[in-house]
């Protein structure tokens, strides 16, 4: 199993960016996934799943609105489209697996990729 | 939102020595689907426990979890260099928005 975050880099207070994450090594549409960041020196944030093939999306509060899940199952990859950026989303951002459809725990976690947003 | 207190914040510790940590959840975690995963500096969070006190996949049998409802515990039966990190907690149960304990970081006494 394998997921591979893409797309990190600096940002303007107010712009977008959209981050990629590349899964393998198991069955890509029946598994749930998520993103997870977590600021310099501070702790995890949960930010929002999307459920395997045509299940639901859930975002935490702090990016509803913003920040737009999606998915693509012919290439097993997970996209997070991030509009408004803020200084306080500065972080790295984490892809990582669902053990289930729906949810569940995270069995499986990419490097992480870096969004730093600053004028 | 159910909001988790890991305790106590940093634990000083020699290796060999057990390690216990604390989270404290503000309600009853659903069918304790608590997870525990561990974070080193630089790295990725790796997964140690789920559903209180399974052992994910190649996690050494020195690490354990337990507890119910509101209350749980990781335990490091012998503590090895190699368990030197951040420990943090993590309900997936059925209240959204999913949340992290603040963590505990073990460190060398």
């Amino acid at each position: 199993v394998q997921v591979l975050e893409s797309g990190g880099g600096l940002v303007q207070p107010g712009g977008s960016l959209r981050l990629s994450c590349a899964a393998s090594g198991f069955t890509f549409s029946i598994h749930a996934m998520t993103w997870v960041r977590q600021a310099p020196g501070k702790g995890l944030e949960w930010l929002s799943t999307f459920g395997g093939s045509g299940a639901t999306t859930y975002y935490a509060d702090s990016v509803r609105g913003r920040f737009t899940m999606s998915r693509d199952n012919s290439k097993n990859t997970l996209y997070l489209q991030m509009n408004s950026l803020r200084a306080e989303d500065t972080a790295v951002y984490y892809c990582a697996k669902n053990n289930d459809f729906w949810g569940g725990y995270f069995d499986y976690w990419g490097q992480g990729t870096l969004v730093t947003v600053s004028s | 939102e159910i909001v988790l207190t890991q305790s106590p914040g940093t634990l000083s510790l020699s290796p060999g020595e057990r390690a216990t940590l604390s989270c404290r959840a503000s309600q009853s975690v659903t069918s304790n689907y608590l997870a525990w995963y561990q974070q080193k500096p630089g790295q990725a969070p790796r997964l140690l426990i789920y559903g209180a006190s399974s052992r994910a996949t190649g996690i050494p049998d020195r690490f354990s979890g337990s507890g119910s409802g509101t209350d749980f515990t990781l335990t490091i039966s012998r503590l090895e260099p190699e368990d030197f990190a951040v420990y943090y907690c993590q309900q997936y149960g059925s209240s959204l928005p999913w949340t992290f304990g603040q963590g505990t970081k073990v460190e060398f006494k």
